[in-house]
């Protein structure tokens, strides 16, 4: 079975960047690693997602080793607007050969002024 | 569009109340998800549509938990009899070609039960 682990959370400054990384060991060979966002009260919202190497999109980067067991969400210039909850979001085949989603557990992101 | 749609956005039932939930998805997106976000385990998959057939209930906790959807665009979360463990907020998700891509979610029903 396929398992995420993020850190709980992360402190930051406005204008820094922020790396948030999620470790995913089994995950579906080829399927996509993809990060989500999620203000209070509200669904989760998509960032980005990524197969291999790097993705760059108008508000993240996603980096992705080779191994794949393992992927950073990257926020370059942070800005209080981001304080939220980060999740990771990945594919796992079992051995039944059935596909399930798994959501990581969550990265609470602060951002102080 | 208008996004992915649920109703209601707040229900609270007494326990061994059947409880219903509603998703109007995305026109012309073809695959339908039911979450479930607590605080101790975090947002759990429990079932998804394809073309309006469902292809993984292995999420749903149990048989008191059914889902629908009897067309493209409207689907339901039965609960029945309802338990104060179901208490939790509900999410609906739909996204276009393919199981794992954007996935556009909506507000969520918060449910208590009492």
């Amino acid at each position: 079975l396929a398992k995420t682990t993020q850190p709980i959370s992360m402190d930051s400054y406005e204008g820094q960047e922020v790396n948030i990384t999620c470790s995913h060991n089994n995950i579906a060979t080829n399927d996509y690693i993809t990060w989500y966002q999620q203000f209070p009260s509200q669904g989760p919202r998509f960032i980005i997602q990524g197969y291999k190497t790097k993705v760059t999109n108008e508000v993240a980067s996603l980096f992705i080793p080779a191994d794949r067991k393992s992927s950073t969400l990257s926020l370059p210039r942070v800005s209080l607007s981001d304080t939220a909850v980060y999740y990771c979001l990945v594919g796992d085949t079992r051995m039944d050969s059935s596909y399930k989603l798994i959501f990581g557990s969550g990265t609470r992101l602060l951002v102080r002024p | 569009d208008a996004g992915v749609i649920q109703s209601p956005r707040h229900e609270v039932t007494e326990m061994g109340q059947e409880v219903t939930l509603r998703c109007k998805p995305i026109s012309g997106h073809d695959y339908l998800f039911w979450y479930r976000q607590t605080m101790m385990r975090g947002l759990e998959l429990l079932i998804y549509f394809n073309n309006n057939v469902p292809i993984d209930d292995s999420g749903m906790p149990e048989d008191r938990f059914s889902a629908k959807m009897p067309n493209a665009s409207f689907s339901t979360l039965k609960i029945q009899p309802s338990e104060p463990r179901d208490s939790a907020v509900y999410f609906c998700a739909s996204s276009r070609d393919r199981v794992n891509t954007e996935a556009f979610f909506g507000q969520g029903t918060r449910l208590t039960v009492v």
